[in-house]
């Protein structure tokens, strides 16, 4: 159980284009969804958090007209990154915390965006 | 800000021997500190957690202490096996009213050699 998807798994898009990821909890209602980045060698940023319903709330430094977090249900939210250039190339990691007292969050396998 | 950080970059041990990654952390008001491993392109996966009023949990072939006097937790593999081979990365849980954030360390790279 727990499981959390991500697609795609790998994006090549041009610079100035948009991608859109999607991130799904398969087998649970997840109230809250968070978007990491991950640069190589390098550890996960928290970029922002989403409850079902709500405006995302946006790490200091991360864009939100940059980066467009949708977390319209309990199982899916989508993270759309607009104009995107070089620098956004990156790992992109979703995770899925169910509700209740529970800290558990579950990740997704990511999504590599190569920017060209 | 505070953040969590780890002794050591790399980490490389014989196959069968016992590995110890380290981390320290600079925030007293966590709840939970959880070990992550990533393997190359994947997404973490969760390993052990141990709450702020513990010490010492096990798991399987893992162990996790928390010192919380020095702010130091480590995780300890026994037999490490090839499979180990990943980055492990420790997190910490901050409660905020109804908010709860994980915070992750910088990682460390287990090498299991042959």
């Amino acid at each position: 159980g727990a499981v959390v998807s991500q697609h795609p798994s790998w994006v090549i898009c041009k610079s100035g284009t948009s991608v859109k990821i999607e991130c799904r909890s398969l087998d649970f209602q997840a109230t809250t969804m968070f978007w990491y980045r991950q640069f190589p060698k390098q550890s996960l940023m928290l970029m922002a958090t989403s409850n079902e319903g709500s405006k995302a709330t946006y790490e200091q430094g991360v864009e939100k007209d940059k980066f467009l977090i949708n977390h319209a249900s309990l199982t899916l939210s989508t993270l759309t990154v607009t104009s995107a250039h070089p620098e956004d190339s990156s790992f992109y990691i979703c995770s899925a915390r169910p509700g209740g007292p529970f800290y558990e969050q579950y990740f997704g396998p990511g999504t590599r965006l190569t920017v060209t | 800000g505070e953040s969590v950080g780890l002794h050591l970059p790399t980490l490389s041990v014989q196959e069968g021997d016992n590995s110890i990654i380290n981390c320290a952390y600079s925030n007293s008001a966590s709840d939970y500190f959880i070990w992550y491993k990533q393997e190359s392109g994947k997404g973490p996966q969760f390993i052990i957690d141990i709450r702020s009023n513990m010490d010492k949990r096990q798991g399987q072939r893992v162990t996790v202490l928390l010192n919380k006097t020095v702010k130091h937790l480590s995780l300890q593999i026994a037999a490490t096996q090839p499979g180990d081979s990943a980055v492990y990365f420790c997190a910490e849980l901050i409660s905020s009213g109804s908010a709860r954030q994980l915070t992750f360390g910088s990682g460390t790279q287990l090498t299991v050699l042959p």
